[in-house]
């Protein structure tokens, strides 16, 4: 029943290690969102993809990769972990389309989140 | 950055109408004005968004001034469930939301 779901909920690794967060909506939209919460609460935009294809690649290291099998899918792959990539990393959908610039149909369904602890 | 401009926190008493307020004073004229929150670092939540008239659902009301350069979301009988981090966000263009460090509010018993 879950709108959007993401595995894992908490995951700890050591630095250099590669791991993937996956992503998943049961909303059947076409737009999909990756966000990053630091330490300090701040929630920043990473990647978006609409219908698969990538729409919004903020300033993120080339370590982050985002992939997109399918439209109700958005997964990110992180490359070398790095301390500063701990954080709180949630994923988001939204019935958003590119026909709609302005953002009138832009309300987003964020996932629980996956809590990323690099030691 | 965040085009809104928000308190850091407010208080307000359980049962009562809690109204936050955001400014947006460069906001573009077809651009949206979305309220989220947040509950204890869960998934942020919609809430409501408007463009010019004001907005009602079952969760919140929202007011926006008819030069579109501020906004009131009002809880008209907030509980303790309603503790959370609230955010006012201009809708992006490209339909990213730019959050910003949103108002704290504290519904107390």
């Amino acid at each position: 029943d879950t709108a959007v779901s993401q595995t894992p909920k908490y995951l700890v690794t050591q630095m250099g290690n590669d791991k993937s967060i996956k992503c998943e909506q049961n909303l059947g939209h076409d737009t999909m969102y990756w966000y990053k919460q630091d330490s300090k609460k701040f929630l920043k935009i990473m990647f978006s993809y609409n219908n698969k294809e990538l729409i919004i690649n903020e300033t993120v290291p080339n370590r982050f990769s985002p992939k997109s099998p399918d439209k109700a899918h958005l997964n990110l792959h992180i490359n070398s972990l790095e301390l500063g990539d701990s954080a709180v990393y949630f994923c988001a959908s939204s019935p958003r389309t590119l026909e709609d610039p302005f953002g009138g149909n832009a309300e987003q369904f964020f996932g629980p989140g996956t809590r990323l602890t690099v030691l | 950055d965040a085009k809104t401009t928000q308190p850091p926190s407010m208080d307000c008493a359980e049962g009562r109408a809690a109204n936050l307020p955001c400014n947006h004073s460069t906001i573009s004229g077809n651009e949206y004005v979305y309220w989220y929150r947040q509950i204890h670092s869960q998934g942020p939540q919609y809430i409501i968004h408007g463009l010019k008239n004001n907005e009602t659902n079952e969760m919140a009301s929202l007011i926006i001034t008819e030069d579109r350069k501020s906004s009131t979301l009002i809880l008209p009988h907030a509980t303790l469930r309603d503790t959370a981090v609230y955010y006012c966000i201009v809708g992006g263009s490209q339909g990213n939301l730019i959050f910003g460090k949103g108002t704290k509010l504290s519904v107390k018993p």
